[in-house]
């Protein structure tokens, strides 16, 4: 069975700093991965994907994650963080052939403070 | 492009009343899904339905049933309501081969 681990419920940075946010995964097969933000009071948003092409993953406001299997590990990154970054993020793992159902972390809080 | 809806947004139950969410998506997507969400707990699945006239349970179905009424629809039950069912629901939809899912604006139900 698939499962993923996200690190940390509560992240703080300033603004200007490196986002960074933890997910791991276990699963049988290669997996494909996610990553969804959460606005409050809002519908979950994609913001990038794995789906076992490159390893390196560019997503929207300027995101992105790696895929390393050898860590089994797909943290997500910004570079810069802004006020406009706060929410909620979810990784979630899904199994190929395994109906698209997705299995979701319990989501990291990012809080950007000035 | 609407993209997910869901009806309604908020809605306030007694324990023992009945009630269906209302999902619907324009995108022709193939597959459907019910989630719940609580505090520190993620989303977590309730039921799906992996392609129309097909519905399946996911990781938490006790308490709800499911009908997927044509391609666009999927609706969500609760025959009798609980105050463990107290959560915000989320609808979304997939295209089989992207595996990305798309989602509602989520339903807010409080059960007293």
């Amino acid at each position: 069975a698939q499962s993923v681990t996200q690190l940390g419920s509560h992240v703080s940075v300033s603004e200007g700093a490196l986002v960074l946010l933890r997910c791991n995964y276990s699963s049988s097969v290669p997996p494909y991965l996610f990553w969804y933000v959460q606005y409050p009071n809002q519908g979950l948003q994609l913001l990038l994907k794995y789906t076992s092409a490159a390893t390196l993953v560019k997503g929207i406001n300027g995101f992105e994650a790696e895929f390393k299997k050898s860590e089994t590990s797909f943290h997500l990154t910004k570079p810069s963080a802004h006020m406009s970054d706060a929410a909620e993020y979810f990784c979630a793992v899904s199994e190929p052939g395994g109906g698209n159902k997705l299995t979701f972390g319990t989501g990291t809080q990012l809080k950007v403070e000035l | 492009n609407a993209g997910v809806t869901q009806t309604p947004k908020f809605q306030v139950l007694k324990t023992g009343q009945s009630m269906t969410l209302q999902c619907a998506q324009d995108m022709n997507h193939n597959s459907m899904y019910w989630y719940r969400q609580d505090p520190g707990m993620g989303l977590r699945l309730i039921y799906y339905s992996a392609s129309e006239g097909t519905t399946d349970k996911g990781e938490v179905p006790n308490g709800y049933n499911v009908s997927r009424l044509n391609k666009r629809e999927f609706s969500l039950r609760l025959e009798s309501a609980a105050p463990s069912q107290t959560s915000v629901y989320f609808c979304a939809s997939s295209l089989a081969r992207n595996y990305e899912q798309y989602f509602g604006p989520g339903t807010r139900l409080t059960v007293t």
